[in-house]
């Protein structure tokens, strides 16, 4: 069965520092892979997401991940962190069948 | 485009009570889904829709029914309320299943006493 590990429960970074978020998945084939980004109060946005191809992704609002096929590896990054990115971010891992499997989530604060 | 909508924002039932959790979308999606959250834990997907008049169960279906009557509406109902359906419930709409770009409403926050 597919699951999903974010291994950090809360981060902190100062506004203009790189960010990297971890996601570690488990999965026999080549899995599809999303990031997604809750502000306080909201529903779910799609950050990005990986079927195949590239193995380094971008996505909206300066974000990119890369697929890491041999560390299992899915993580989120972004060179100059925003405080309008202070939200909650969620890795998920689908197999292609009809569920998506949703990782805990990471708190993200930003620092002014 | 007001997107997804779901009401009421915030519901408080009795163990036993039932209610029903509105969803409607506006973007003509086929596929919808309704999802739980709970604290510590990701997104568990409860029911799925791909079209209407047709529904499917997802990851924790025990407790909750759907129906999709019209390509707009997907209601969640819960027919007796217990405690540990406690949660906040989202739902999502996109054009085709869930590996496309869904579209999440802004949440329904329910405590059952």
């Amino acid at each position: 069965a597919q699951s999903v590990t974010q291994p950090d429960i809360h981060i902190t970074v100062s506004e203009g520092a790189s960010l990297e978020l971890r996601c570690n998945y488990s999965y026999g084939a080549t899995p599809y892979l999303f990031w997604y980004v809750q502000s306080p109060g909201q529903g779910l946005q799609l950050l990005l997401k990986y079927f195949s191809g590239d193995t380094l992704v971008q996505g909206i609002k300066g974000f990119e991940a890369e697929f890491k096929r041999s560390q299992s590896s899915f993580n989120l990054r972004k060179p100059s962190v925003h405080w309008s990115d202070a939200a909650e971010y969620f890795c998920a891992v689908g197999s292609g069948a009809n569920n998506l499997f949703f990782g805990t989530g990471t708190r993200l604060t930003v620092i002014p | 485009n007001a997107g997804v909508t779901q009401t009421p924002k915030f519901q408080v039932l009795k163990t036993g009570q039932s209610m029903t959790l509105q969803c409607a979308q506006d973007m003509n999606h086929e596929y919808m889904s309704w999802y739980r959250q709970d604290p510590g834990m990701g997104l568990r997907l409860i029911h799925y829709s791909v079209g209407a008049g047709i529904t499917d169960q997802g990851e924790v279906p025990n407790g909750y029914n759907v129906s999709r009557s019209t390509t707009e509406d997907f209601p969640l109902r819960l027919l007796s309320a217990a405690p540990s359906q406690t949660s906040v419930y989202f739902c999502a709409s996109s054009t085709g299943s869930l590996y496309d770009t869904q579209y999440f409403g802004p949440g329904t926050r329910l405590t059952v006493l």
